[in-house]
């Protein structure tokens, strides 16, 4: 059973181009969340979406920022016109349905560089 | 809002010694969990704490919850130095039906030889 699955791993984007950073959650998880890490710091809460319904974004900026979890295929968090503040590692983690310990897995993490 | 401290934020100690990690959680939880995370990598879960009084250990680590006193602890038994790497924990806020972890930031543990 393949872990949760990110890409790209690492992303180096110029200020004002897009970033698209991908998770596949764990077979037979249906609930994905984003956080995001800056440098020595703890992961802050981004997203948590459902197959084709967003949760909650309470963590999202409103601007420029955007995620979903199709039908079909991984979740896509979007960055638009990115600024040299977005450059942290952003963490995709996944848990299934109905775990009344709601445990997280997390996978490797896409690391996005902002020059 | 939910805040979540921990302390130290870095811990430098010798193998062999022990040590005790600080978890304090500002409002009402039932839920804290610890990642451990080494440099460059994920969060790999170490323990789920679902009760008041709730004590779990693995190895030279144990976690236990106080959910009156909103504090929960990782105390390092006989340390090695396979244990340094960033300490995480994470208490869980239910708000409108969603479920997120609020992190903190992390105790920083190395542990020299």
């Amino acid at each position: 059973n393949a872990g949760v699955m990110q890409n790209p791993r690492h992303l180096v984007r110029r200020r004002g181009q897009e970033a698209r950073l991908r998770c596949s959650p764990m077979k037979g998880h249906s609930h994905v969340y984003w956080y995001r890490q800056l440098p020595e710091e703890g992961l802050k809460f981004m997203v948590y979406l459902q197959k084709e319904n967003i949760i909650d974004e309470s963590g999202m900026p409103k601007e420029r920022f955007s995620a979903e979890f199709p039908k079909e295929g991984p979740s896509i968090l979007r960055i638009q016109q990115v600024v040299r503040g977005d450059s942290a590692a952003y963490f995709c983690a996944s848990s299934p349905t109905r775990d009344p310990k709601r445990e997280l897995f997390f996978g490797e993490g896409s690391r996005l560089t902002v020059l | 809002e939910l805040k979540v401290e921990q302390n130290p934020l870095f811990l430098s100690m010798q193998e062999g010694k022990n040590y005790t990690i600080y978890c304090n959680y500002s409002t009402t939880s039932d839920r804290l969990y610890w990642y451990r995370q080494d440099p460059g990598k994920s969060l790999e879960s170490l323990f789920v704490l679902l009760s008041n009084g709730a004590v779990k250990q693995e190895g030279r680590l144990m976690a236990s919850l106080d959910t009156k006193a909103r504090l929960s602890t990782l105390h390092i038994t006989a340390a090695v130095h396979d244990l340094s790497a960033t300490y995480f924990c994470a208490v869980e806020r239910s708000q409108g039906g969603s479920e997120k972890l609020v992190f903190g930031k992390g105790t920083k543990l190395t542990v020299n030889p």
